[in-house]
């Protein structure tokens, strides 16, 4: 079965750093791009951005770049998604997700994200 | 960056009855070398990830009903459901998936039952 399962919820105060995961299996993890998505409370989706794990190549948002690192260990297939200063704007539910492949005629099309991991639900609090 | 916009932001429909929403691009997510929009529709329920249920604009997610059905092209995107039923109840949204590094989604549209 292929599934991606994410790290436990976590509660931090403003100014702690965190990195939350992404466990990957029944499928070539290194063959897929990974996303990240927050959810705010009672809010709509927010794409972040992605990774290859295949060669870590790494896309961001520009509402999210240098605001949060993605980073993917291929040997353990995991991808994770890491803060060095929490604040309390950044609680939220975040979701991994890998995005769909086919190829046609020799060529890899991704298109949406079609496994989704379970969330992580981060609270930043004092 | 592409913005999408979904319309209505909500919508109550009646049981058996055809639900439409709709997705629109700030510019065209039609890539011209496969002929393919890269738009997909998700289905949200609560507490709960989101569901692919559309890619390609038209191309149902395997084991999803076939009350579910995408069109569109360019710019404009709709997705129907033909019949609708109480397990439908959710927040759909549109993505892009056209232009990195941004693959924006929708706001959504909730939908529920009259």
């Amino acid at each position: 079965e292929v599934q991606l399962v994410q790290s436990g919820a976590e509660v931090k105060k403003p100014g702690e750093s965190l990195k939350i995961s992404c466990k990957g299996s029944g499928y070539s993890f290194t063959s897929y791009w990974i996303g990240w998505v927050r959810q705010m409370p009672g809010k709509g989706l927010e794409w972040m951005g992605i990774i290859y794990p295949g060669d870590s190549d790494t896309r961001y948002s520009p509402s999210f770049q240098g605001q949060v690192t993605i980073s993917a260990d291929k040997s353990i297939s995991t991808a994770y998604l890491q803060w060095s200063s929490l604040k309390a704007s950044d609680t939220a539910m975040y979701y991994c997700a890998r995005h769909g492949a086919s190829e046609v005629a020799g060529t890899v099309y991704y298109y949406g994200m079609d496994v989704w991991g379970q969330g992580t639900t981060v609270t930043v609090s004092s | 960056d592409i913005v999408m916009t979904q319309s209505p932001d909500s919508l109550a429909v009646s049981l058996g009855e055809r639900a439409t929403i709709n997705c629109k691009s700030s510019q065209s997510v039609l890539y011209s070398s496969n002929n393919k929009n890269y738009l997909a529709w998700y289905q949200q329920k609560p507490g709960q990830p989101p569901k692919l249920l559309i890619y390609w604009a038209s191309t149902r997610e395997s084991g999803v009903p076939d009350r579910f059905s995408g069109s569109g092209s360019g710019t404009d995107f709709t997705l129907t459901i033909s019949s609708l039923q109480a397990e439908d109840v959710a927040v759909y949204y549109c993505q892009q998936y056209y232009s990195t590094p941004l693959y924006s989604f929708g706001q959504g549209t909730k939908l529920e039952i009259k």
